[in-house]
């Protein structure tokens, strides 16, 4: 069974400071690793997608990488507007079409 | 461009009852994705739809079902609603297995 895991649960930065967010993943062959954010009661919000190791992504202070086990979100001089749960989610090339998601990074910008 | 949208916002049912949430997709997107999530989780898969076929289905027991029409609008039934059915439920179209796109979601409480 797909498996995904995401570490910190939570993580505080203050504006400006760098740091990076940690997917780890578990799949029967991968179809696609997706990066979300939510903001507290709404839909998750799309971001990246990335298909094989190597691959990386880029948008505005968010730069998403992938190896063959896992994925990072470096977040670079981060605003508090950055702030949300990050999400993570994988695409298995096997059984039915459903994103597995992890349990989310809730990142907190301190100004 | 319109995003996706759900009906209604919010709902509250008591236990027993039967509900019907309503999503239209993206324009063009022909692929529409059911999830569940509760609080401090990520979106669980509950089904997925594409052409009006039905193309996954995840755990969850026979009191869910679902449709898509020929305008590619879904709806998402649950039967005898149980109070942990209490959960936000999100709709994602896409135009095929790419990117999924979030709607704001709709909140059901069961009392």
């Amino acid at each position: 069974e797909d498996q995904v895991t995401q570490s910190p649960e939570a993580l505080r930065l203050q504006e400006g400071e760098s740091s990076s967010l940690n997917c780890s993943y578990t799949v029967s062959g991968l179809r696609g690793l997706f990066w979300y954010r939510q903001d507290p009661g709404k839909g998750p919000e799309f971001l990246f997608t990335l298909y094989s190791a190597g691959e990386e992504k880029e948008k505005e202070r968010l730069k998403a990488t992938l190896t063959k086990k896992e994925s990072f979100l470096h977040i670079t001089a981060p605003k508090p507007e950055d702030s949300a749960t990050y999400l993570c989610a994988v695409r298995s090339n096997f059984g039915n079409e459903k994103l597995t998601f992890g349990t989310g990074t809730r990142l907190t910008i301190i100004p | 461009d319109a995003g996706v949208t759900q009906s209604p916002t919010h709902l509250i049912k008591t236990r027993g009852q039967h509900v019907t949430l309503r999503c239209s997709p993206i324009s063009g997107h022909k692929s529409v994705s059911w999830y569940q999530q509760v609080l401090g989780q990520g979106p669980q898969f509950i089904f997925q739809y594409y052409e009006k076929e039905e193309r996954g289905r995840g755990n969850f027991p026979d009191r869910f079902s679902a449709r898509q029409f020929p305008n590619y609008s879904s709806e998402l039934n649950v039967n005898a609603l149980l109070l942990g059915d209490s959960a936000l439920y999100l709709c994602a179209s896409s135009l095929d297995t790419g990117g999924e796109y979030f709607g704001p979601g709709t909140r059901l409480t069961v009392t």
